[in-house]
């Protein structure tokens, strides 16, 4: 089955920097690459996603870059604020899988003030 | 307001006591999911429905049943409930069974079994 695997698991940045978080999959087969974001106590929540035919998307201060050749896929974040403290979560689906996401294990990212 | 929505938020409860999760959705989606979410082990899929009386397992199915006797309810059920089924819950749905549908997530559920 499909593996996704994300790094790293912990990252601190200072206000005003940039943020980047990677992921891995492992099914070749895999079409749609979300990420989701998980403020503390609260439920997952779809920030920016991907689909397969595209090399790269931006919203605003968020951006997620996909290379299909390598199978990887990574999550920007710009300028960030104390607001953008929280866990990151990428996942995957497969093509003809339904619609199964396959999570990374979550990058908690702390901005400092 | 479109939502998905679990119940109980909160619960501990002890080895062996049957229990009931259950989860519901206002959005006439297709298809839904139960997960699993443990730390440094990201969320895992129990099981998923793509249709009333359609569901099969996910990648942690053991100890777990679920029905789809209607579209909009996905309950969970717990019929003897062990310590390492302690966890948080989320239940999530979406449209359609299209690999590239956004999943909605619920609030998640909290279990304790002690």
């Amino acid at each position: 089955g499909e593996n996704v695997e994300q790094h790293p698991s912990t990252l601190s940045v200072q206000e005003g920097d940039s943020a980047v978080i990677k992921c891995t999959y492992s099914d070749s087969a895999s079409n749609y690459f979300p990420w989701y974001k998980q403020e503390l106590g609260k439920r997952p929540q779809l920030i920016i996603d991907i689909r397969s035919n595209v090399g790269e998307k931006k919203d605003q201060r968020i951006a997620v870059t996909l290379n299909k050749t390598a199978k990887h896929f990574s999550l920007h974040i710009t300028e960030t604020q104390p607001e953008d403290s929280a866990v990151y979560f990428c996942a995957a689906t497969l093509t003809g899988g339904g619609n199964k996401l396959t999570f990374g294990t979550g990058t908690q990212l702390k901005v400092e003030l | 307001e479109a939502q998905v929505t679990q119940n109980p938020r909160y619960l501990i409860t002890v080895t062996g006591k049957k229990l009931t999760v259950t989860c519901s959705q206002n959005m006439n989606h297709e298809y839904m999911s139960w997960y699993r979410q443990d730390p440094g082990l990201g969320l895992r899929q129990i099981y998923y429905s793509m249709n009333v009386e359609v569901t099969d397992k996910g990648d942690v199915p053991e100890g777990y049943k679920v029905s789809r006797k209607e579209k909009r309810n996905f309950p969970l059920i717990l019929e003897s409930p062990s310590p390492n089924q302690t966890s948080l819950y989320f239940c999530a749905s979406s449209l359609s069974t299209s690999s590239t549908d956004t999943q909605y997530f619920g609030p998640g559920t909290r279990l304790t079994v002690l």
